[in-house]
């Protein structure tokens, strides 16, 4: 079955420092997305994409936050300074059309020294 | 706004008991809802979805949940758990004025006692 991947699987960056999250979304997949889920807390949405512009994103996802389709297969999230307050697991999905059920990477775990 | 309410963050059960696990959601219109398991250090995968239709739905590993909008609840059964179930098990919300995005619970960690 194909499935979302995400590297690395952990990522460890001092504070100041940019990042940047790597995904493979399902080849056949439209709409893609980043979550993040910091440790103890429920998942988040930060930001949705599709048709190379993002469609919806969340209060969190400010300036320090962008991104990318670099390539037609690549998903990427950067962030440019990283603060501790960043640490958590980054979850990349993807989902055939707008609505449909949204596919999970296993995530990336940032952590910000 | 769209918001999720998930109100056991512990649940423990014995292996071949039954499970119910609640969500209540509170949402505008017909919303599209969803299930998704955790295990430690792996990603969200999902177990069922409701878009419309029948108010029962039927998932993988032996889950099922009835959507109830009288009671803006979309509760989640097993008949009988096995060990392997133990995860956190996460309720979403999707679709409408709230877009594509998913709105999740804050989870329920589930125990299961051998």
């Amino acid at each position: 079955e194909p499935e979302v991947t995400q590297t690395p699987s952990h990522q460890v960056t001092q504070m100041g420092q940019e990042v940047i999250l790597r995904c493979v979304p399902i080849s056949n997949h439209l709409y893609f997305y980043w979550y993040r889920q910091i440790l103890g807390q429920k998942v988040e949405f930060l930001v949705s994409f599709y048709n190379n512009e993002i469609s919806e994103k969340s209060e969190i996802f400010d300036d320090q936050f962008s991104v990318e389709r670099p390539d037609g297969s690549n998903f990427t999230l950067k962030i440019r300074s990283t603060k501790l307050e960043d640490s958590a697991m980054y979850f990349c999905a993807s989902s055939e059309e707008g609505i449909q059920p949204q596919h999970f990477g296993d995530g990336t775990r940032l952590s910000i020294l | 706004a769209q918001s999720v309410t998930q109100p056991d963050i512990h649940i423990t059960v014995s292996e071949g008991a039954s499970l119910e696990l609640r969500c209540n959601y509170s949402y505008g219109a017909t919303p599209y809802l969803f299930w998704y398991v955790q295990s430690p250090g792996q990603g969200l995968q999902l177990l069922l979805k409701y878009f419309s239709g029948d108010t029962l739905v039927q998932g993988i590993k032996g889950f099922e949940a009835e959507f109830k909008r009288s009671q803006s609840s979309f509760n989640l059964r097993k008949p009988s758990v096995h060990w392997s179930d133990a995860a956190e098990y996460f309720c979403a919300v999707a679709g409408g004025g709230g877009g594509n995005k998913l709105t999740f619970g804050t989870g329920t960690q589930l125990k299961v006692e051998l």
